[in-house]
């Protein structure tokens, strides 16, 4: 079965361009998280929705993240402008939520380089 | 935010040895999992966990569900080189929805 698919897996802008990161959750799973990852700050969860509508983006850095989930096989996380300190590995994850057996799969990541 | 301490943050042990982490919480969790990280891949699920006090291996890893329901940890046995790799853990209380906090990680370096 396929896992958790993210592109682009890797990525390298210039500050102010508009990034977009794409994620394909497991069939089937109706949960589905974003995450960014940094030596500085470890793994922190950016948003997180449940059958396509967000539910928690407290997460989200500032204005200048958007994420959108259009349907249950895609969601996308965009960041513009750009700027260095948004260099990151970004996760994608999903789930199937329940009292038990909601674990959370992770995708690749796509590694996010601002020049 | 719930704070998940993982401890140690880093080890550096011989092959052979026996490996233990754990993963403290302020509140009570109903899930616990485990995750491994390799470089440049994405954590991977290796345990899941329930119920308090459950005990559950895969292999020759080992994970318990504390009885407070405010821990967890994570034993491997006869430690090889492809354990190298950062460990995570995780906790959900399930009136957070469908939220998993993150510990911030053990890494482990396996000498040969």
């Amino acid at each position: 079965d396929a896992g958790v698919i993210q592109s682009p897996r890797h990525e390298v802008t210039e500050m102010g361009q508009e990034v977009t990161l794409r994620c394909k959750p497991i069939s089937g799973h109706n949960s589905l998280f974003w995450y960014r990852q940094t030596m500085m700050r470890g793994l922190e969860l950016l948003i997180y929705f449940n059958n396509n509508v967000p539910i928690d983006d407290s997460g989200m850095p500032e204005d200048r993240f958007s994420a959108k989930m259009p349907n249950a096989s895609f969601s996308t996380l965009k960041i513009q402008p750009s700027e260095p300190r948004d260099s990151a590995v970004y996760f994608c994850a999903s789930s199937r939520p329940g009292y038990t057996y909601n674990e959370q799969f992770f995708g690749p990541g796509t590694r996010l380089t601002v020049l | 935010g719930q704070q998940l301490n993982q401890s140690p943050q880093s080890m550096f042990i011989q092959e052979g040895e026996d490996v233990s982490m754990n993963c403290t919480s302020s509140s009570i969790f109903n899930t616990w999992l485990w995750y491994k990280q390799d470089p440049g891949e994405g954590p991977v699920l290796l345990i899941a966990l329930y119920k308090a006090g459950e005990l559950t291996s895969n292999g020759r890893l080992t994970a318990q569900f504390g009885i407070t329901r405010k821990d967890s940890f994570l034993n491997i046995s006869a430690s090889i080189p492809s354990d190298v790799g950062i460990y995570f853990c995780a906790g959900q209380h399930r009136n957070d929805g469908n939220q998993f906090y993150f510990g911030t990680g053990t890494s482990l370096t396996v000498i040969p």
